[in-house]
């Protein structure tokens, strides 16, 4: 069975500096990967996705990722952190090769950006 | 832009009833999940649907779990008796056909089930 791992709970970073939030995966296969944000009292938005290609996607809002087939990673980056992008980050995966739509989820990762 | 919207934010009931959790996805998607979110855990996948009828459930999704699209528009989940464990955010999604399996699904912003 797949899985996501999202090692830190909370990233904090002041305004302007780049952020990373990372993220890897356990799967069998060439996974579908996914980043959504979580807004104070919003749904989980979507940011990004790795389906095949490129390995750096970009995505809403000036984030991008990185996928990385070997250290199977897909690390969320901005390069300059507003405090408006504080919220609560998702990485999800989906293993298209099984014909299932779901996504499996990390815990998520408060990100917070200082003033 | 099109949103997927969740009625009610919140929800209280005691332990035993029925409670009936509502979705509207973006008109012309296809495709409609359930999640949730038990407060400090993972979002975790509840059940797919597709053409009138479940394409995928997790083994969360037990006899005491149902949806239904009654009107072509709303999409609900019903839990027929609630426990104290199905207090969680619950996430209604929902995706277009697209190209397969590339597109994303949308998420609502959850209601907020409490049982007590």
């Amino acid at each position: 069975a797949q899985s996501v791992a999202q090692p830190e709970d909370q990233v904090n970073v002041a305004e302007g500096n780049p952020l990373t939030v990372k993220c890897t995966y356990s799967v069998s296969g060439n996974p579908y990967l996914f980043w959504y944000v979580q807004y104070p009292n919003r749904g989980l938005q979507f940011l990004l996705k790795y389906i095949t290609g490129d390995n750096l996607v970009k995505g809403s809002y000036g984030f991008e990722a990185e996928f990385n087939k070997s250290q199977t990673s897909f690390h969320l980056k901005k390069p300059s952190a507003l405090v408006s992008d504080s919220a609560l980050y998702f990485c999800a995966v989906r293993v298209p090769w099984a014909g299932s739509y779901q996504l499996t989820f990390g815990k998520g990762t408060k990100l917070s950006v200082i003033p | 832009e099109p949103e997927v919207t969740q009625t009610p934010s919140h929800q209280v009931t005691q332990m035993g009833q029925e409670v009936i959790l509502r979705c509207v996805p973006i008109s012309n998607h296809l495709y409609f999940y359930w999640y949730r979110q038990i407060l400090g855990q993972k979002v975790e996948f509840l059940v797919s649907f597709y053409n009138n009828e479940i394409s995928e459930k997790s083994e969360i999704f037990d006899d005491q779990f149902s949806v239904e699209r009654p009107d072509g528009s709303n999409f609900t989940l019903k839990i027929r008796s609630t426990k104290l464990e199905d207090s969680a955010m619950y996430f209604c999604a929902s995706r277009a056909s697209g190209a397969g399996l590339n597109t994303e699904a949308f998420f609502g912003q959850g209601t907020r089930l409490t049982v007590v």
